[in-house]
């Protein structure tokens, strides 16, 4: 059974940083580009950023470049995303989600809430 | 970035009738890279369409996409209680992924 599990959701201040992971598990991690898509509350789906297989290339929206960073580790089975300079608008549950044929999202994990206020 | 756009905002049926939704792109999608997820309330998204018609692993065959260029369509045949959810449509292009802005079916 394919399972995502992301954590490091939390409050954190404006100008703050945070780590997100994503623990896969029930296929093959290393064979499988996956990416970030958020939702911020009462709000619908924002794609974040996408990792190749290898790491070897990475895209982000235009509203996280130069603060987020996407990267994995294929020994661990796992995805992070570092987010730098944090805004309110970044406030959101942040789903990792594995990607499929025809650049689909396949699966997706419970998702981590990020919430950042004063 | 290619914007889309869901239609309409709210569809409210009774169980047993067809819907229909609609998400028109501003420029033409590859039809390869177009997808439907449904969200329950409370749930992360599931995939139903990919590829504008293919269904996803265990999706009924109630649900079925079709469309091409600029406009695609979502149909649920029969809608059964369990269907009440927010239906997005997304596409990829130039390394950019996009979302509709969702599609609530409210069961009469």
């Amino acid at each position: 059974e394919v399972q995502l599990v992301e954590s490091g959701g939390g409050l954190v201040q404006p100008g703050g940083s945070l780590r997100l992971s994503c623990a896969a598990s029930g296929f093959t991690f290393s064979t499988s580009w996956m990416s970030w898509v958020r939702q911020a509350p009462g709000k619908g789906l924002e794609w974040v950023a996408n990792i190749k297989q290898d790491g070897s290339e990475k895209d982000y929206v235009d509203s996280v470049k130069g603060r987020f960073t996407i990267s994995r580790d294929n020994a661990k089975n796992s995805l992070y995303l570092q987010m730098n300079s944090l805004r309110a608008e970044d406030t959101a549950v942040y789903y990792c989600a594995r990607g499929w044929v025809g650049a689909a999202f396949a699966y997706w994990g419970q998702g981590t809430l990020v919430t950042v206020s004063s | 970035e290619i914007v889309l756009t869901q239609s309409p905002g709210t569809l409210s049926l009774s169980p047993g009738e067809r819907a229909t939704l609609s998400c028109r792109a501003s420029q033409s999608v590859s039809s390869s890279h177009f997808a439907w997820y449904q969200q329950k309330p409370g749930q992360a998204p599931r995939l139903l369409i990919y590829g504008t018609s293919s269904r996803a692993t265990g999706i009924p065959d109630r649900f079925s996409g079709s469309g091409s260029g600029t406009d695609f369509t979502l149909t649920i045949s029969r809608l059964e209680p369990e269907d009440l959810a927010v239906y997005y449509c997304q596409q990829y292009g130039s390394s950019l992924w996009t979302f509709g802005q969702g599609t609530k079916v409210e069961i009469k």
